[in-house]
């Protein structure tokens, strides 16, 4: 199975402050990987797909990029809304792996 | 509008069957594939398998493979995911959710809202 890795697991942040999010594979995915955002007792929802496509809907202040074995969600000026926990999730083969999370907290 | 609806909560006790249903609106029911994704109390998201509602082909994670069966009914537009006795170490909420695919990737998007199972005696 492909492992997948987040860093950091944890991350506090202001108010329009810029973060990155790190996903490691433990081989080659290609551009096979996608971001999600879980709130709170929610659905997660899809953010970016295929590594640096944003979804329909999303605003344009994030952006995901990266290919290979090494992947990052970036995201321009936080807001609110913003705060949750993002997951990555290849698609390279089965079966489909995601990362253990991270939790993006109000500082 | 594209739209998963999963049933609702269940508490069962260990040993009991259980069925839990993603009924899915708003497009071609056939075209894409459903996942389902398990979530434990307080910890990440593992996909458990996914369906072909064309032909109802499964494919499973070894993980879950043996201990869950994935079904579906076309004529109602719902995927099915089912326990014939179910463990304390169940109790989690369980997401369905679409799976697209283009040449070159693959996505989950919709999810269903969840289904929290608790399994306690």
């Amino acid at each position: 199975d492909i492992q997948m890795t987040q860093s950091p697991f944890s991350l506090s942040a202001s108010v329009g402050d810029r973060v990155i999010i790190t996903c490691r594979a433990s081989q080659n995915i290609s551009g096979y990987l996608n971001w999600y955002q879980q709130k709170p007792w929610k659905a997660p929802s899809l953010v970016i797909y295929a590594a640096s496509s944003l979804q329909s809907g999303v605003p344009s202040r994030f952006s995901g990029s990266g290919s290979g074995t090494e992947f990052t969600l970036t995201i321009n000026s936080l807001q609110p809304d913003d705060f949750a926990t993002y997951y990555c999730q290849h698609s390279f083969n089965i079966p489909v792996t995601f990362g253990q999370g991270t939790k993006l907290e109000i500082k | 509008e594209v739209q998963l609806v999963q049933s609702g909560a269940e508490v069962k006790k260990p040993g009991e069957s259980l069925r839990i249903s993603c009924r899915a609106s708003g497009y071609s029911f056939s075209s894409y594939w459903i996942t389902w994704v398990r979530q434990m109390p307080g910890k990440g998201l593992e996909w458990m398998g996914s369906l072909d509602p064309s032909d109802s082909y499964t494919t499973y994670s070894p993980s879950f493979q043996g201990h869950v069966t994935i079904s579906s009914d076309k004529s109602i537009n719902t995927v099915y995911l089912q326990w014939s006795s179910l463990k304390a170490s169940d109790t989690a909420k369980y997401y369905c959710a679409r799976q697209v695919a283009t040449i070159g990737s693959s996505w989950f998007d919709p999810w269903g809202q969840g289904t929290l199972v608790t399994v306690s005696s």
